[in-house]
């Protein structure tokens, strides 16, 4: 069974500093992939970044870095330089190995203070 | 840029009728996917959508949920007959051949069943 954690509800950090928000999955699948999604409190759902589980890079888009540790089974998003803007609820996300069915994690709330 | 679009945005229903929530995918998209998010919880798989027909479903996608792509553009979920525990947002999404890693999500319909 696919699985993915996210065991902070919420999170505070100074505007311009970075940030890691905490991802952890399982899965039994020999190939997968994460996604980390952005959901400001207007309720669209924004792509953020991709990492596939044979890909030997972390992702990055920008700001946003994953901190891929495929042993250890997780996927963190590091937003460096945080904006007011980035204020929002995250979610991980993970399909299996069929690209026909995704997992959300319950999400971690993030403000950024000025 | 091209968007997935949802209509309507918000709908109220009574308990018991049906309700169809409409979706019109990015054009050149071949997978479709229905998520529902009740408030303040995680986002949740619903149903996927390929070749006109559904490669895979979550134990909430029961008898009551129907997918259909009517014609070129629309994709559509029908829920028979509500019930108060589907009240949510429900988000269309839709990914490319290419990279169907990628989903862009509809800015969403929230549901009220009374």
């Amino acid at each position: 069974a696919q699985k993915i954690t996210q065991t902070q509800p919420g999170m505070f950090v100074q505007e311009k500093e970075a940030v890691t928000l905490d991802c952890t999955y399982d899965t039994s699948d020999p190939s997968y992939g994460l996604f980390w999604y952005k959901q400001p409190s207007s309720g669209e759902m924004i792509f953020l970044i991709y990492q596939g589980s044979y890909d030997q890079q972390n992702a990055t888009e920008g700001r946003y870095s994953l901190n891929f540790q495929k042993a250890r089974k997780s996927a963190n998003l590091v937003i460096s330089a945080s904006q007011l803007g980035d204020s929002a609820m995250y979610f991980c996300a993970m399909r299996g190995e069929n690209f026909n069915k995704f997992y959300f994690g319950s999400g971690t709330k993030l403000n950024v203070k000025p | 840029e091209p968007e997935v679009t949802q209509t309507p945005s918000h709908q109220v229903t009574q308990m018991g009728q049906e309700v169809i929530l409409r979706c019109v995918p990015i054009s050149n998209h071949l997978y479709f996917y229905w998520y529902r998010q009740i408030l303040g919880q995680k986002v949740e798989f619903l149903v996927s959508f390929y070749n006109n027909e559904i490669s895979e479903k979550s134990e909430i996608f029961d008898d009551q949920f129907s997918v259909e792509r009517p014609d070129g553009s629309n994709f559509t979920l029908k829920i028979r007959s509500t019930k108060l525990e589907d009240s949510a947002m429900y988000f269309c999404a839709s990914s490319d051949h290419q990279r169907q890693e990628t989903q862009y999500f509809g800015p969403g319909t929230r549901l009220l069943v009374l």
